[in-house]
């Protein structure tokens, strides 16, 4: 069984298009974030969620939403897709919200043309 | 603010030499250390972490880690290098005050290990 899985796992799309990235995890935590990586491996943090409550949010567009149905989901809605949000996006989840080990999907590679 | 800095975004090693993976950190209070490994195409996995207590650190794979606070580093080693071990490693840091769970990430160092 995958603990954190993401789908789909590659996307290919135009600019100005809307998509979505699903992330669920069967480990029972409580928390669940979204990470950018860009085309330099560089990994920075979107949004952080603790039982359905957004509890980061850092400077990203609004073109970006994330949505947490429940704590074991967390999905992320791009509207109006930029060349700029080509990236593979993570999911993680930790268990609380303490300086922890986070478990990591295996990534969401989006490309937009 | 906290941040991370991972000295050599390449390193090229031979099987069964030694691995230093170097990384320093920036912080106004001791904080958890965490090193990652990437294995191509698939996402992070905990190598090590440290949080309070004993300085060195062992992980999974045969990997250590000493935090140095007076040299604010947490330097990544391995004695022997295994071509397993070709990935990118990621060191981070999270704020023991933070209530967010959220993780700073230094740039990453891609490990070759050469035959």
């Amino acid at each position: 069984d995958t603990a954190v899985s993401q789908t789909p796992k590659y996307l290919v799309t135009q600019m100005g298009n809307d998509k979505s990235i699903k992330c669920e995890q069967n480990l029972g935590h409580d928390t669940m974030y979204w990470y950018k990586q860009d085309s330099k491996k560089f990994l920075k943090i979107m949004f952080s969620y603790n039982n359905k409550e957004l509890i980061i949010n850092e400077t990203v567009p609004n073109r970006f939403s994330p949505k947490s149905p429940d704590k074991a989901h967390l999905n992320l809605h791009i509207n109006s897709l930029e060349l700029g949000d080509s990236a593979v996006y993570f999911c993680a989840s930790s268990s609380g919200t303490g300086p922890g080990e986070l478990f990591f999907g295996e990534g969401s590679r989006l490309t937009v043309l | 603010a906290q941040s991370v800095t991972q000295l050599g975004s390449h390193v090229s090693v031979s099987e069964g030499a030694l691995v230093l993976l170097r990384c320093n950190y920036s912080s106004s209070v001791p904080p958890y250390l965490f090193w990652y490994v990437q294995y191509p195409n698939q996402g992070l996995q905990l190598l090590l972490k440290y949080t309070t207590g004993a300085t060195l650190v062992k992980g999974i794979n045969g990997f250590e880690a000493e935090f140095k606070k007076s040299e604010t580093s947490f330097h990544l080693t391995k004695p022997s290098a295994h071509m397993s071990d070709a990935a990118e490693y990621f060191c981070a840091v999270s704020d023991v005050r933070s209530n967010t769970g959220k993780l700073i990430f230094g740039q990453g160092t891609t490990l070759q290990v050469k035959p």
